[in-house]
């Protein structure tokens, strides 16, 4: 069966500092994989996706970065941390189409999140 | 462009009451619909799906959505609920033809349950 690791759990930081937080997928290969964040009170935003190795895709202009390093490691960065970087950070994976031009099945299945708290 | 909204930010309810979770979607071509529960301080996990077939989805925990074309709705219900069912709940949408399978979340509805 396949799981979805994230960590660290919980993250305090200050202001300015660096970020990286990491996503690894177990029991399954190629799969498209994605980072959301959700800031209090307020509903899912999707920042990256991936459909492969050094692909990335980027929803928002912002002070983040992604990079896929391997098939199924997705990373999520910051040179320099703002306090509008606290939110509740998911990674998300779904398969991948089987057949070109046929689409994925496009169900995510998501981690358990890591809560960012810039100070 | 898909969009999806869902009408209620909050729905308080009383313990064995039955509810009625409200999501109307846009989209200009056929789409795959979902439900997600997200408890405190966890990732979302999918209730149900709608991809094609029965318009009538059922999923886990007693839930269960119907999927209106006419409409544009995918409307979730519960006939009893439980204090365990307090829980924020995201209705999504994608199109079939994407590769990158992208979701399309709408803001949320916090069901408090109360006893």
């Amino acid at each position: 069966s396949q799981t979805i690791h994230q960590w660290p759990a919980t993250l305090v930081q200050p202001v300015g500092s660096p970020l990286s937080l990491e996503c690894t997928v177990e029991g399954t290969s190629n799969p498209n994989l994605y980072w959301y964040r959700q800031a209090a009170g307020r509903g899912l935003q999707l920042l990256f996706y991936s459909v492969g190795i050094g692909q990335i895709s980027s929803e928002v202009p912002q002070n983040l970065s992604a990079s896929r390093p391997q098939d199924r490691q997705f990373i999520l960065s910051s040179k320099k941390l703002l306090l509008s970087d606290s939110g509740f950070y998911l990674c998300a994976w779904s398969l991948r189409g089987r057949e070109r031009g046929r689409g994925s099945y496009n169900e995510q299945f998501f981690g358990p999140g890591t809560r960012l708290t810039v100070l | 462009a898909q969009s999806v909204t869902q009408l209620d930010s909050q729905v308080p309810v009383f313990e064995e009451a039955p509810v009625e979770l409200r999501c109307n979607y846009s989209s200009s071509v056929s789409v795959y619909l979902f439900w997600y529960v997200q408890y405190p301080n966890q990732g979302l996990q999918l209730l149900l799906k709608y991809l094609s077939g029965s318009t009538l989805v059922k999923g886990i925990n007693g839930f269960e959505a119907e999927f209106n074309k006419s409409q544009t709705s995918f409307h979730l219900r519960k006939p009893s609920v439980h204090i365990s069912d307090t829980a924020e709940y995201f209705c999504a949408v994608s199109d079939p033809r994407s590769n990158t399978g992208k979701l399309i979340f709408g803001q949320g509805t916090t069901l408090q349950v109360k006893p």
